[in-house]
């Protein structure tokens, strides 16, 4: 069974950019959460997505949105691009019972210059 | 709010040494216990959880954990370490009700040869 799938791996933006992060999931899994991680916060929650609900938000500005498709597909969203939104997006996958094990993505790496 | 932390940011050992990884949360109701790990260049993998039951959990490669609920602690083990165990490992908790992981801040791990 492949994996927990993110495009673009790296990601190079500017200062007022937008960007958008893609993750698919498992094949069966409905639930979809987005981490940050970074060397000074470690890994921040962003926010999870199952049947195409937000069902949990993590304490990020507005600026950071996330939508999830019917075929469980996920987008995350960063508007107005600033420097200290560098890090690792990481996306993870599962079933959607609580109790189910999370799997994690690669990550996208995203560089704010 | 619920926090994990992790006292040891870096660990050195030699092969053949015994790791113990220390793990305590702040929580005062039921929680799912994860340690998760991060060999470089690759994903976070899960390494073993606890939900109920034995508090003694045993997980992938020879590691467990054991969740004391008195200490609110649920530290990593390993007899015997190799050199390939050298990551970065994360302790993480989430409560059932929840969906989000608070994870803690990691713990470097280098095996020496």
């Amino acid at each position: 069974k492949a994996g927990v799938t993110q495009t673009p791996r790296y990601l190079i933006k500017t200062r007022g950019q937008q960007v958008t992060l893609s993750c698919s999931p498992i094949s069966g899994h409905r639930s979809v959460s987005w981490y940050q991680q970074t060397p000074g916060q470690g890994l921040q929650f962003l926010f999870e997505y199952f049947s195409e609900t937000q069902r949990n938000k993590g304490n990020f500005p507005g600026r950071f949105s996330g939508r999830q498709f019917s075929n469980s597909r996920s987008e995350m969203n960063v508007s107005t691009l600033e420097l200290g939104d560098s890090a690792l997006y990481l996306c993870a996958s599962r079933t959607g019972v609580v109790t189910d094990t999370q799997y994690f993505g690669p990550g996208t790496r995203l560089t704010v210059l | 709010a619920q926090s994990v932390s992790q006292h040891n940011h870096h660990v050195i050992l030699s092969e053949a040494a015994s790791l113990e990884l220390g793990c305590n949360y702040s929580y005062g109701g039921t929680v799912n216990l994860f340690w998760y790990v991060q060999y470089p260049g690759q994903h976070l993998q899960l390494l073993l959880k606890y939900f109920s039951g034995d508090p003694l959990v045993k997980g992938i490669k020879g590691f467990e954990a054991e969740f004391i609920k008195s200490k609110f602690s649920f530290n990593l083990r390993k007899p015997s370490v190799q050199w390939s165990d050298t990551a970065e490992y994360f302790c993480a908790v989430n409560s059932p009700s929840s969906y989000k992981l608070i994870f803690g801040s990691g713990t470097r791990l280098l095996v020496r040869p």
